[in-house]
């Protein structure tokens, strides 16, 4: 199974600031690779699909990039909604499996 | 506008069988797209419990070895999961999603239903 890491645990960022998040993959998987974002009480939300591609209605303050092993999703300026925790996702090889996760708070 | 929607009980005692429905409207259940459960124990990370086609092809988490069973309804467009031999660490929120081919991201999610494994 491939294992997916993401960096770091907890992002402190002030509104109107960019953010990083980091995910890595313990083999190549190629492009194959989504993020989400979950709120409290809510299921996951599909931003970012084929490691770059936004999904439909999501802002383009959301990018990712990356390919292989390293990949990389950025908000370029945090709006208040923004604050959640993020998930990557792996869908290279079977079976599809999570990173656990990167929490973006309110510094 | 797809939609899912999770059902079952939400207490279920060690040892016996947890199952779930999720009810697909907005779109069919026999279109080209994977059926998948995830679920998310509390204050945890997510986890592929498995996948089904509208044929009744299915893939599972090794993870949960044979305790899984997923099957398709297609007359009342919904599909379901039985996991069998549940302890307290099956306790988690299950999440029903829409994948597209196999292997794949997921683009519509249930809004996740509780189970706790209580006696």
């Amino acid at each position: 199974e491939i294992v997916m890491t993401q960096s770091p645990t907890t992002l402190s960022v002030s509104p109107g600031e960019r953010a990083t998040l980091s995910c890595r993959a313990s083999q190549s998987i190629s492009s194959n690779l989504a993020w989400y974002q979950q709120k409290p009480g809510q299921p996951p939300r599909l931003l970012i699909y084929g490691a770059s591609t936004r999904a439909t209605g999501i802002p383009a303050r959301f990018s990712g990039s990356g390919s292989g092993t390293e990949f990389t999703l950025t908000i370029s300026s945090l709006q208040s909604e923004d604050f959640a925790v993020y998930y990557c996702q792996q869908s290279n090889k079977w079976p599809t499996s999570f990173g656990p996760g990167t929490k973006v708070d309110i510094k | 506008q797809v939609q899912l929607q999770e059902s079952g009980p939400g207490l279920v005692k060690p040892s016996g069988t947890l199952s779930l429905t999720c009810a697909v409207s907005g779109g069919s259940i026999s279109s080209n797209n994977w059926w998948s459960w995830v679920r998310q124990a509390p204050g945890k990370g997510l986890e592929w419990i498995g996948e089904v086609y509208h044929s009744g092809t299915n893939n599972y988490n090794p993870s949960l070895g044979s305790r899984v069973t997923l099957s398709v309804d297609r007359s009342n467009n919904q599909f379901s999961l039985t996991l069998s031999s549940v302890t307290a660490a099956d306790t988690a929120v299950y999440f029903c999603a829409r994948g597209g081919k196999w292997l794949d991201h997921f683009d519509y999610w249930g809004q996740g239903t509780l189970v706790t494994v209580s006696s």
